[in-house]
């Protein structure tokens, strides 16, 4: 059975300060893993990743991914109050298959 | 970027009737669209797999015969929970792969069953 596991699921920090994300999976289909940030509705893209140890920057957030070692983890830097969200992974087999979400790491940002 | 549209955003509907949640890709085509499902502070979980001109697949645990599903075009996925029970309110989101801008989903529906 296909499996995704995010740590912590909750945290809750002051805003400047630096967060990181994990992820890890285990599936028998790869193509890509994906980050989502979900608030009130549905999820928004934010990365997709499918080659190892190449970062992918987006404004403060980046994240990388470890094929080998079979984990991602997201960098959010100088947190801010509108970063506060839950943050999905999910990992996907592409075509037919279609994507298996961790539970999310819900993230408070504290002024 | 490819697009999918998703109606309604919410509906409240009444013990006992169905309700037609609708999935498009706007601007791709998609032989293949997911439905995905999130109750209360959970997890997204896929439902099933719609496939273009065949039958959708169900995950396990999920009724075929209480969540109907049909994609009859390229571009149009259809969810129908019928004979709705307060245990089906849900957030129900669908998803598409364009191969260009990976897995993109609907904007969600938000169901509440009464």
């Amino acid at each position: 059975e296909d499996k995704v596991v995010q740590s912590p699921l909750s945290l809750v920090v002051h805003e400047g300060d630096t967060v990181t994300l994990n992820c890890s999976y285990e599936v028998t289909n790869f193509r890509s893993l994906l980050w989502y940030k979900q608030e009130k509705k549905a999820p928004t893209f934010l990365f997709m990743l499918t080659s190892s140890g190449i970062e992918k920057k987006s404004g403060r957030l980046s994240s990388i991914l470890d094929k080998k070692e079979l984990f991602s983890i997201l960098n959010i830097t100088a947190t801010q109050t509108g970063d506060s969200a839950v943050y999905l992974c999910a990992v996907g087999g592409g075509g037919a298959d279609g994507l298996t979400f961790g539970k999310g790491t819900h993230l408070i940002i504290q002024p | 970027g490819a697009v999918v549209s998703q109606h309604p955003s919410r509906v409240i509907c009444k013990s006992g009737t169905s309700v037609k949640i609708e999935c498009r890709s706007l601007d791709f085509q998609a032989t293949t669209m997911f439905w995905y499902r999130q109750f209360p502070k959970q997890s997204l979980m896929l439902m099933a797999t719609s496939n273009e001109g065949s039958k959708a697949t169900y995950e396990q645990g999920v009724e075929k015969d209480k969540f109907l599903i049909n994609h009859a075009s390229l571009t149009l996925s259809t969810l129908t929970v019928t004979s709705a029970h307060p245990e089906d309110s849900s957030f129900y989101i669908c998803s598409a792969d364009e191969h260009s801008y990976g897995y993109t989903f609907g904007s969600g529906t938000r169901l509440t069953v009464v």
